[in-house]
């Protein structure tokens, strides 16, 4: 079963400093999800891919923070300027048209 | 803004001890429901889901929901809990409104003793 899998699994980083996150949704889902979550806390939505197109966005996205997914298939989640409020694990999922979200073991940040 | 509320933080139980989380939503149109479950180190994994028709959902290993549309509730239950289902269980909702994103609470860690 090839799941979601992302890239890398640890990522600790200096303040300021620019970092980028992979995503390899399951091959047949064209829905792609971020999202952020913290320690304590639940995730909390960031973004949704519908093939290649950019949908939706949340408030928490800053302008620091910007995410692609150039050919439908894999996404990329860029931090520019790095902050320690940045850190937290950054977990990516992908569904079909109708179905449920399926999560990846996610990439936790830290920032020095 | 939706948002969902878990009511227990950290539940502790023994083996073979009947299990039942909250979960309450704030949205009053239509909505989908979902438990998920984050075994330590893993990944979070659907439980159950509930889209429409019987109220009653029944989901993996063991674990059902119940969705009570006049109490905006979604508590899941177990009737005997083993020490495999320590982990951590969030309860989550999309509507109809806000396209596919999920909006989580704040999850319960479960632990239970052998």
């Amino acid at each position: 079963d090839t799941g979601v899998s992302q890239d890398p699994r640890h990522k600790i980083t200096k303040r300021g400093q620019n970092v980028t996150f992979r995503c390899d949704p399951i091959s047949e889902h064209n829905r792609l999800y971020w999202y952020r979550q913290t320690l304590g806390q639940g995730p909390e939505f960031l973004t949704y891919f519908q093939n290649e197109a950019q949908l939706e966005k949340s408030r928490l996205l800053s302008d620091r923070f910007s995410a692609e997914r150039p050919k439908g298939s894999f996404s990329t989640l860029e931090i520019q300027r790095t902050e320690q409020g940045d850190s937290a694990m950054y977990l990516c999922a992908s569904s079909s048209r109708s179905g449920s979200q399926h999560f990846g073991d996610g990439t936790r940040l830290s920032i020095l | 803004a939706q948002s969902v509320s878990q009511h227990n933080h950290h539940v502790i139980l023994s083996e073979a001890a009947s299990l039942e989380l909250g979960c309450n939503y704030s949205y009053g149109g239509t909505v989908n429901l979902f438990w998920y479950v984050q075994y330590p180190g893993q990944h979070l994994q659907l439980l159950l889901k509930y889209f429409s028709g019987d109220p009653l959902v029944k989901g993996i290993k063991g674990f059902e929901a119940e969705f009570i549309k006049s109490k905006f509730s979604f508590n899941l239950r177990k009737p005997s809990v083993q020490w495999s289902d320590t982990a951590e269980y969030f309860c989550a909702v999309t509507h109809n409104n806000a396209g596919n994103m999920l909006t989580f609470g704040g999850g319960t860690r479960l632990m239970v003793k052998p």
